[in-house]
């Protein structure tokens, strides 16, 4: 089945750091869709990709799906201690409305 | 107004015990989801329901018996509960209108089960 991986599992950043984390799927992407979830929280979704190459930003986070429709990542610029949490990253291919999350990224600010 | 709850928040019991839990969107989606997040935070989806109809089930035991009496609703029973059925369990729901979509997932607080 596919499988999607994340790199790293932890990351520990001195607040003003910058941050990346790499998702990697098994199979190619229809769409790939990115969720926060924050300490004891649910996941919250973030922002949704579709096309080869796509980058989007959002204020400090900048997120691209690779051209291959395989790979995407999402790199914080300047971290504050309100981006502690897990990034999941969450691939379509193909299956209505189904996703298959990653492994997810845990990040952590030191202020 | 809470889109998506869950009953109970927390939930301890001790082995071989039935129990269930409760999910209600009122967000109007068609879509519901049953997530089970495990200790090391792995997010792995369980069953699927696209307007009461069972589109997604994964490899799950069959003691997990997913209900849906309406579209808002989707409850999740266990049997026979097993320790390594603790965990965190999320229900979400997304629109789920558009065929070969797929949409922003909502997701709920959570229930985390403990089985002693």
């Amino acid at each position: 089945g596919q499988q999607v991986m994340q790199i790293p599992q932890y990351q520990h950043v001195q607040e003003g750091e910058d941050f990346t984390t790499y998702c990697n799927s098994s199979t190619t992407l229809s769409n790939i869709q990115w969720y926060k979830q924050r300490p004891g929280g649910h996941p919250v979704f973030l922002i949704q990709l579709v096309k080869s190459g796509e980058v989007k930003k959002q204020k400090r986070l900048t997120f691209q799906f690779g051209e291959a429709k395989k790979n995407s990542s999402l790199h914080i610029t300047a971290t504050q201690t309100t981006d502690v949490g897990t990034y999941f990253c969450a691939g379509a291919s193909g299956g209505y409305q189904k996703v298959t999350f990653g492994t997810g990224t845990k990040l952590q600010v030191i202020p | 107004d809470t889109a998506v709850s869950q009953t109970p928040k927390y939930l301890v019991t001790q082995m071989g015990n039935d129990k269930s839990i409760k999910c209600e969107q009122n967000l109007g989606h068609d879509t519901m989801y049953w997530y089970k997040q495990d200790s090391k935070k792995f997010l792995k989806i369980m069953f699927s329901y696209n307007n009461k109809e069972l589109i997604i089930n994964e490899t799950v035991p069959n003691r997990f018996s997913p209900k849906s009496p309406d579209k808002a609703h989707l409850n999740l029973h266990i049997n026979s509960l097993e320790l390594g059925d603790s965990a965190v369990y999320f229900c979400a729901s997304s629109p789920g209108r558009r065929q070969g979509s797929t949409d922003t997932q909502y997701f709920g607080p959570g229930t985390r089960l403990t089985v002693l």
